[in-house]
């Protein structure tokens, strides 16, 4: 199994700061990495696939980058809609694996 | 515009079965793979079980193979989750979501059923 690690699992940040989120697969998952972005209570919401490729509707703060074992998620000017759980998602085996969450929170 | 609705969870006792389900709308079903994701209170996500666009192809985690069953019925635009010998481990907010295209991750997702595994 693909095994997939973030980091940091809390982050805590202010509106308009740049924000970086790591995710590391224990093999390499080539660019099959998609990022969802959890609020409490509601589904996972699809932000990311393909490893950089943003779904329709995101907003261009968001970006994704990386291939192999290693990603980022990066918010560019964190907004305050943004405040959530995000997630990543390797596809490249089965069985498809998420990694633990990373919470973004108001500093 | 596309929904998944899912319904079926509750209360049950160790040992016992119940079956999830999920009525699809704003897209041609019988074209997609659908998915299968659980979220046990307060953890992380987890994907328990993949069904191809016939049917006929099925992949589960080891932790749920041989206890759930997935499945579907394109007539009906629903995707189902039978749950056989229920854990309390098995306890979560089960989501139903579709794969995208030729790939597997999940562009939409349903609002979740919570199923809770006590005595």
């Amino acid at each position: 199994d693909i095994q997939m690690t973030q980091s940091p699992s809390t982050l805590s940040a202010s509106v308009g700061d740049r924000v970086t989120i790591t995710c590391r697969a224990s093999q390499s998952s080539f660019a099959w990495l998609a990022w969802y972005q959890q609020k409490p209570g509601k589904a996972p919401k699809l932000l990311i696939y393909k490893a950089s490729t943003l779904e329709n509707g995101v907003p261009s703060r968001f970006s994704g980058s990386g291939s192999g074992t290693e990603f980022t998620l990066t918010i560019s000017s964190l907004q305050p809609d943004d405040f959530a759980t995000y997630y990543c998602q390797q596809y490249y085996l089965y069985p498809l694996t998420f990694g633990g969450g990373t919470k973004v929170e108001i500093k | 515009e596309v929904q998944l609705v899912e319904s079926g969870g509750g209360l049950v006792q160790p040992g016992g079965s119940l079956r999830l389900s999920c009525a699809v709308s704003g897209f041609t079903f019988s074209n997609y793979w659908m998915t299968w994701v659980r979220q046990a209170p307060g953890k992380g996500l987890e994907w328990v079980a993949d069904v191809s666009q016939d049917g006929r192809t099925v992949y589960y985690v080891e932790s749920v193979k041989g206890r759930f069953t997935i499945s579907r019925d394109n007539t009906k635009n629903s995707l189902f989750l039978q749950m056989d010998s229920l854990r309390v481990e098995d306890t979560a907010v089960y989501y139903c979501g579709r794969d995208s295209g030729s790939y597997r991750y999940f562009d939409f997702w349903g609002q979740g059923t919570l199923v809770t595994v006590s005595s």
